[in-house]
């Protein structure tokens, strides 16, 4: 069964930079993997960040941006506000099965 | 703008079947793949499955011997069936749709809490 890994928690500052990894248990992740990235906070549905390594959607604030790091996906956030505070989910594309990650719980600090 | 709504029971019985819909308005529920997403409570997303608007269908295969999603294209919906539940199929209930050119999932329904329970 594949397994996509996220960092638990993360804790930053406000205005500072952070940068959230998805790894796959498969071996390295690669654009093939069409990593998307999702934020959700408390008591809401998650909303689309990142779609496709690094495309963004109308919405996405310019601080976030997508990226392959170290055989790995990442989500980096940059001049944290505290509303940026919620839990981060990537989801990667295996064939025609998608499998999410277990979240980022970020709190800006 | 896309907005999916979902509907169905809140409340089903162990090994029953959890029966749902999906309401899609804003756009044609052709040309893209839609969507079932789930939450436990305090857990993490689970993607159970989609469906092309044509009714080729891809499933987790976690949960294949008991999801099925189905489309009608008449209606601009589209519904999940998942069979036998148990407690643990108690959650948050999402569709969504995932844009097939973008290879991205965009838009998603508000969600509806399924409880599984006698």
């Amino acid at each position: 069964q594949t397994v996509v890994t996220q960092e638990p928690s993360l804790t930053v500052s406000p205005g500072g930079t952070v940068t959230l990894t998805c790894a796959s248990s498969t071996g390295a992740v690669t654009s093939g993997h069409y990593p998307n990235w999702f934020q959700q906070k408390p008591g809401q549905a998650p909303r689309s960040l990142i779609y496709n390594t690094r495309n963004k959607h109308s919405w996405t604030p310019a601080r976030f941006s997508g990226s392959l790091l170290g055989g790995k996906a990442a989500l980096t956030l940059s001049g944290l506000q505290p509303e940026d505070e919620a839990e981060y989910y990537c989801l990667l594309y295996y064939g025609s099965v998608r499998v999410f990650g277990g979240g980022t719980t970020l709190t800006v600090l | 703008q896309v907005q999916l709504q979902e509907s169905g029971p809140g409340l089903v019985k162990p090994s029953e079947t959890l029966s749902l819909t999906c309401t899609v308005s804003g756009g044609s529920i052709s040309s893209a793949y839609w969507t079932w997403i789930r939450q436990p409570p305090g857990k993490g997303l689970e993607w159970i499955g989609y469906i092309y608007y044509s009714g080729s269908t891809n499933y987790n295969p976690s949960l294949k011997s008991r999801v099925t999603i189905s489309v009608d294209t008449s209606k601009n919906q589209f519904s999940l069936k998942l069979s036998s539940v148990t407690a643990a199929d108690t959650a948050m209930y999402y569709c969504a749709r995932e844009d097939i050119a973008e290879a991205g999932i965009d838009y998603w329904g508000q969600g509806t809490l399924v409880t599984v329970s006698s």
